[in-house]
């Protein structure tokens, strides 16, 4: 089955740099999601990684992926307070319509 | 272009009542997706369909919960009656088409949700 293990909370200081951090398990999995829950809101995809790939970038942006571990990280360069919010790591296994998504980390920013 | 639009946006009703979900997709999207959200959980998949066909209700409580997609464009989920347990977010989504081919995105646009409280 499958499954994505997240931490709940991370804290930063705003300015620093944010590493969220998600293991899966399926290793068909062929993307890989983060998406951002503001309060109130749904989720806004962030990015995603095709299973074949071991880096993006996008902004302020980073994903790297480890196959090998399973392990998943989102990087949010110079973390602003807007980027307070919870942040969900999902898999989509290979031919399947719908991702499994992680219980969320919730990034915290403060001054 | 306007995004998935769900309403009411919040409601608060007493166990026992009915209660339902509205939800517009994004205009040109054949694929329509509900989930539930529970507090401190992600999103979990009820009920998906293609134009309006229900293609995947596996996980939807179907003694009570139901829904449909008429004319392929909108959607209500509805649950009667509504328990306790049923207090969650309820998210509608919305994909650009269903058929999957290796290496499709697919990218999924979430609505905003309907914040069901039962008392």
């Amino acid at each position: 089955g499958e499954d994505v293990e997240q931490s709940l909370f991370l804290s930063v200081r705003e300015g620093d740099s944010s590493v969220i951090n998600c293991t899966y398990t399926d290793s068909s999995s062929t993307y890989l999601y983060w998406y951002k829950q503001e309060p109130g809101a749904g989720l806004q995809l962030l990015t995603y990684i095709f299973s074949n790939m071991d880096m993006k970038q996008d902004q302020r942006l980073t994903v790297l992926l480890n196959k090998k571990d399973k392990h998943l990280s989102l990087r949010i360069a110079d973390t602003q307070t807007g980027d307070s919010a919870i942040y969900f790591c999902a898999e989509k296994p290979g031919g399947s319509y719908i991702p499994t998504f992680g219980r969320g980390t919730s990034l915290i920013v403060h001054p | 272009e306007a995004g998935v639009v769900q309403s009411p946006r919040y409601k608060i009703i007493e166990k026992k009542q009915p209660v339902a979900f509205w939800c517009n997709p994004i205009s040109g999207h054949n694929t329509l997706y509900w989930y539930r959200q529970n507090l401190g959980q992600g999103p979990e998949l009820l009920i998906r369909y293609e134009n309006e066909e229900a293609v995947d209700d596996s996980q939807l409580p179907k003694d009570r919960f139901s829904a449909e997609r008429l004319k392929g464009v909108d959607s209500t989920l509805k649950i009667q009656p509504a328990e306790l347990g049923d207090s969650a977010v309820y998210l509608c989504a919305s994909s650009l088409e269903g058929l999957i081919r290796q290496g499709d995105n697919n990218e999924q646009f979430f609505g905003p949700g309907t914040r069901l409280t039962v008392l």
